[in-house]
C-alpha cells in the first residue's frame, strides 16, 4: 500500500525560531500533497495545498508567510512554521494524493516552548 | 462552504453492540465521501468510501451507505469489538480543490468487554 512518512515524529523549540516538516511518499510519486493541521480533542483543518513545481494554495485564514510550503519533488514537500510562537503548538499532518484517494502521514508534534 | 457534521462522542459501547455513527453533509455538486479511522497513535487510515449516491463503501465490518435525499453517511457496525476502538472521521472531497478533504469533528468510540 501508499505509505507517507513525516519527519520528525515530534519536536520541541523555542518561540521565534524555525521548524521544517518533511513529508514524503515512499512509494509513490505525489503531485498533490496537503497540510493540515489538528488541536486536541478536534477535527483536521485543511492549511494548504501543495502542487510540486508551483506556489501552495492556502486556506483562508492560514499565513502564508508564516507556514511556508515547499514542493520541490514528486515524492517531498516541507512545511516550514517559521518563528514559532506557543499559539502554533499543534500536531500536523500531511496527506499525498494517489489516484483521487488521500494517504496520511503518522503526524508531527510540534511543541513551543 | 461545504461541510461535514457527525455526532460528538465520546461513544462508549460494550463488546458485540451495534455500533451507528451519523454524519451528515452539506456541499455543492456531488462529493466523495468517506469515514477515516485514527487509532490512538497511529495517523489517519481509510476506513471506508462511497463516490457517488447509493453506493455502499465497506470495510472490516464497517458500513455506509452514500444517501444523497438525506446527505447522509452514517456508519454502521453489527457487532464492535475492542479494537475497533478509535476515533473515527467522515469527510468530503472537494473536486474543486484537488480532492481537499473536509472532516468532522471525529467521533471517539471506547468498546469496552
Amino acid at each position: 500500500g501508499a505509505v507517507v512518512s513525516q519527519h520528525p515524529s515530534r519536536v520541541i523549540c523555542k518561540s521565534g525560531t524555525s521548524v521544517k516538516i518533511e513529508c514524503r511518499s515512499l512509494d509513490f510519486q505525489a503531485t498533490t500533497m496537503f497540510w493540515y493541521r489538528q488541536f486536541p480533542k478536534q477535527s483536521l483543518m485543511l492549511m494548504a495545498t501543495s502542487n510540486e513545481g508551483s506556489k501552495a494554495t492556502y486556506e483562508q485564514g492560514v499565513e502564508k508567510d508564516k507556514f511556508l510550503i515547499n514542493h520541490a519533488s514528486l515524492t517531498l514537500s516541507t512545511l516550514t512554521v517559521t518563528s514559532a510562537h506557543p499559539e502554533d503548538s499543534s500536531f500536523y499532518i500531511c496527506s499525498a494524493k494517489s489516484y483521487n484517494e488521500q494517504f496520511f502521514g503518522p503526524g508531527t508534534r510540534l511543541t513551543v516552548l | 462552504g461545504d461541510s461535514v457534521t457527525q455526532m460528538e462522542g465520546p461513544v462508549t459501547l460494550s463488546e458485540e453492540a451495534f455500533l451507528t455513527i451519523n454524519c451528515t453533509y452539506t456541499a455543492t455538486g456531488y462529493p466523495s465521501l468517506f469515514w477515516y479511522v485514527q487509532y490512538p497513535g497511529e495517523g489517519l487510515q481509510l476506513l471506508l468510501k462511497a463516490t457517488k449516491a447509493d453506493d455502499k463503501g465497506s470495510n472490516k465490518g464497517f458500513e455506509a451507505t452514500y444517501r444523497k435525499e438525506t446527505t447522509s453517511f452514517h456508519l454502521e457496525k453489527g457487532s464492535v469489538q475492542v479494537s475497533d476502538s478509535a476515533v473515527y472521521f467522515c469527510a468530503l472531497a472537494r473536486p474543486n480543490s484537488g480532492y481537499a478533504l473536509n472532516f468532522g469533528k471525529g467521533t471517539s468510540l471506547l468498546v469496552t468487554p
